[in-house]
Parts: C-alpha cells; sequence; structure tokens
C-alpha cells in the first residue's frame, strides 16, 4: 500500500563505488523526482521527469544519471562515489506543473567512508 | 528564482501550547504546500493550499497569495508534532524553504 517507495533505506559504501537507489510510486502520477537532503535538513532538487522525459536536471555532477523506465519508476544511479556525496535522498511524485500534492518516499541515507 | 523564507527557524513549546509558523514567498505562485519532516525522516504532506484556509484536526493553514505569505496553526500541540514544518511554494517547481524545526516538550 505504500504509496512512494524506495529502497534501500540505508547504503553505506565506500568512496569510488558505484551505487544504485530505486523509487517507485503507485499514486498514478506522471511526474517524479529526486531531492538530496543535507545535514542542515536543506532540500535540494535534482531531478525531476514528467512522463519519463527528463524536464529538470539542477546543477548535479555528470557522477548521477537518472533513469525513468516508465511513469511509476525513477531511479537513480551514482558513479564513482564521494565523501560529499553522503546525504539523505529522497523520491518524490506528484502530478505535473506541482497541481497536486507532492508525496516523498522513506529518503535513503547514503554513507560514504 | 523564488526565495521562500520560513520563520521562526527553531521553536521550542510545552505540550498543550498553541503556534504559529510563517512561509513568505518572493513572487506569485501556482500553489504552496505545507510538509512535516518526524524525527525519522519521513517527510508528510500536509496541505495542498494554493490560496485560503484549509483545517485537518489540530493543524490548520491559511495562505494569502496577494500578499504572498502561508500560515501554519498548531493547536494544543504534542510531543508528535516535533520536527521540521516545511513550506514548498510552486512556480515550474518546487521550492522549499529552509524549515521550522519544532520541538515541543513534555
Amino acid at each position: 500500500d505504500t504509496a512512494v517507495s524506495q529502497t534501500p533505506k540505508y547504503l553505506v559504501t565506500q568512496m569510488g563505488n558505484d551505487k544504485s537507489i530505486k523509487c517507485e510510486q503507485n499514486l498514478g502520477h506522471d511526474t517524479m523526482y529526486w531531492y538530496k537532503q543535507d545535514s542542515k535538513k536543506f532540500l535540494k532538487i535534482m531531478f525531476s521527469y514528467n512522463n519519463k522525459e527528463l524536464i529538470i536536471n539542477e546543477t548535479v555532477p555528470n557522477r548521477f544519471s537518472p533513469k525513468s523506465p516508465d511513469k511509476a519508476h525513477l531511479n537513480l544511479h551514482i558513479n564513482s562515489l564521494e565523501l560529499g556525496d553522503s546525504a539523505v535522498y529522497f523520491c518524490a511524485s506528484g502530478r505535473t506543473g506541482g497541481s497536486s500534492p507532492l508525496h516523498f518516499g522513506n529518503g535513503t541515507r547514503l554513507t560514504v567512508t | 528564482g523564488i526565495q521562500v523564507e520560513q520563520s521562526p527557524p527553531d521553536l521550542i513549546l510545552q505540550e498543550g501550547a498553541n503556534s504559529t509558523l510563517r512561509c513568505n514567498f518572493s513572487d506569485s505562485v501556482n500553489n504552496l504546500q505545507w510538509f512535516h519532516q518526524n524525527p525519522w525522516g519521513q517527510l508528510i504532506n500536509l496541505f495542498y493550499i494554493p490560496s485560503g484556509t484549509k483545517q485537518n484536526g489540530r493543524l490548520s493553514a491559511t495562505t494569502v497569495a496577494t500578499e504572498r505569505y502561508s500560515l501554519l496553526y498548531i493547536s494544543s500541540s504534542q510531543t508528535t508534532d516535533s520536527g521540521v514544518y516545511f513550506c514548498a511554494v510552486v512556480l515550474n517547481k518546487f521550492y522549499f524553504g529552509s524549515g521550522t524545526k519544532l520541538n515541543v516538550k513534555p
């Protein structure tokens, strides 16, 4: 019954490794997002997809590559992880243009050692 | 981009007290939403409120779009209200404020 689910919940890895985070929503939304929350709790948009098309790509290193195989899924792959990538990553979904409530997944806490 | 300012940044309440959180934004927007991030990190959508007033239990929100602000009222606060409250405005994309951290003490 979970509306927006993302896995894994925790991710601990070493510098230089590659990792992926998966997100799925069952709300029938057409827009999905990745947000990064730093230690000061600030929420920063990374990417947004609408109907599988990338519509927002903020200033994010090329090491981050999102993929949306269909409207219900949005994954995030991170190459060559760095210490500064440690954060909580949230997936979210909503309708086009923010015209409905935004729903968040429970977050993935990434720790790079 | 749009500037979103929330106040106060930190708030400590005794259980049972009432409070008002404020969100100011710098430009006309399509809508505004309030979120609560609980101590376990979950982000919950509280209100979708482009204008007017809505109530949900002990919480209510009012947005005055023409004056570019929104208020979140918490009445008879409980310890479970603790966490961070975010407002976000929408104009092509979501712009989040930096949040109000609320600590409700028993």
